[in-house]
């Protein structure tokens, strides 16, 4: 079975400081770890995944995660906060192919200027 | 090309009515799947299909759930005798196939309040 914990449901920075998100997972089987963002009052979308190739993983606007097997862990990271990034996030896992999603209660990040 | 599309976007019903919701994902895709989104929760699966396989159903809540998909294109979530906990945001998703790690495409969501 799989599980996720996102750790701080809501997260503050600064315009242009690091953004750190953190995610561990749980799994009894090799996992595949997922990103999505959720901009207010719009539906979810892929920002990165690891399935398994390289363990340091570029995603859309800017963002990269890191699958660290010993920690367990695949937080979400960007070096320069935009305005823009403020949305909720979600990490999600899944053991095998073709399986729903198992996803974190989500983290919600707020950006000030 | 569309996105995952749902209807409605919004529905207010009465505690024991029966609702529908529907589902038209991207063409082509062959996966199509059911979550739910309950206020500060993660997203819940309630529900997969492939192709012409048998559904997986065993993130139903409760048999007061069930949906259909015909073929590989729409799909209805049907919730029988409403309750309040059922409101939440129903989200649908499809992908290519089940068979890859291929990304799911969201839907906007159905927000479902049940007074």
């Amino acid at each position: 079975a799989q599980s996720v914990t996102q750790l701080g449901s809501h997260v503050s920075v600064s315009e242009g400081a690091l953004v750190l998100l953190r995610c561990n997972y749980s799994s009894s089987v090799p996992p595949y770890l997922f990103w999505y963002v959720q901009y207010p009052n719009q539906g979810l979308q892929l920002l990165l995944k690891y399935t398994s190739a390289a363990t340091l993983v570029k995603g859309i606007n800017g963002f990269e995660a890191e699958f660290k097997k010993s920690e367990t862990s695949f937080h979400l990271t960007k070096p320069s906060a935009h305005m823009s990034d403020a949305a909720e996030y979600f990490c999600a896992v899944t053991g095998k192919a073709g399986t729903a999603l198992i996803f974190g209660k989500g983290t919600t990040l707020s950006v000030s200027s | 090309g569309a996105g995952v599309s749902q209807s409605p976007s919004n529905k207010v019903t009465e505690k024991g009515k029966d609702v529908e919701l529907r589902c038209d994902p991207i063409s082509g895709h062959t996966a199509l799947y059911w979550y739910r989104q309950r206020l500060g929760q993660g997203l819940e699966f309630l529900i997969y299909f492939q192709g012409n396989s048998a559904p997986d159903k065993s993130g139903l809540p409760s048999d007061r759930f069930s949906a259909e998909r015909t073929g590989e294109s729409v799909s209805t979530l049907t919730i029988q005798r409403t309750q309040q906990e059922d409101s939440a945001v129903y989200l649908c998703a499809s992908s290519l196939g089940g068979t890859s790690y291929n990304e799911q495409f969201f839907g906007p969501g159905t927000r479902l309040t049940v007074l």
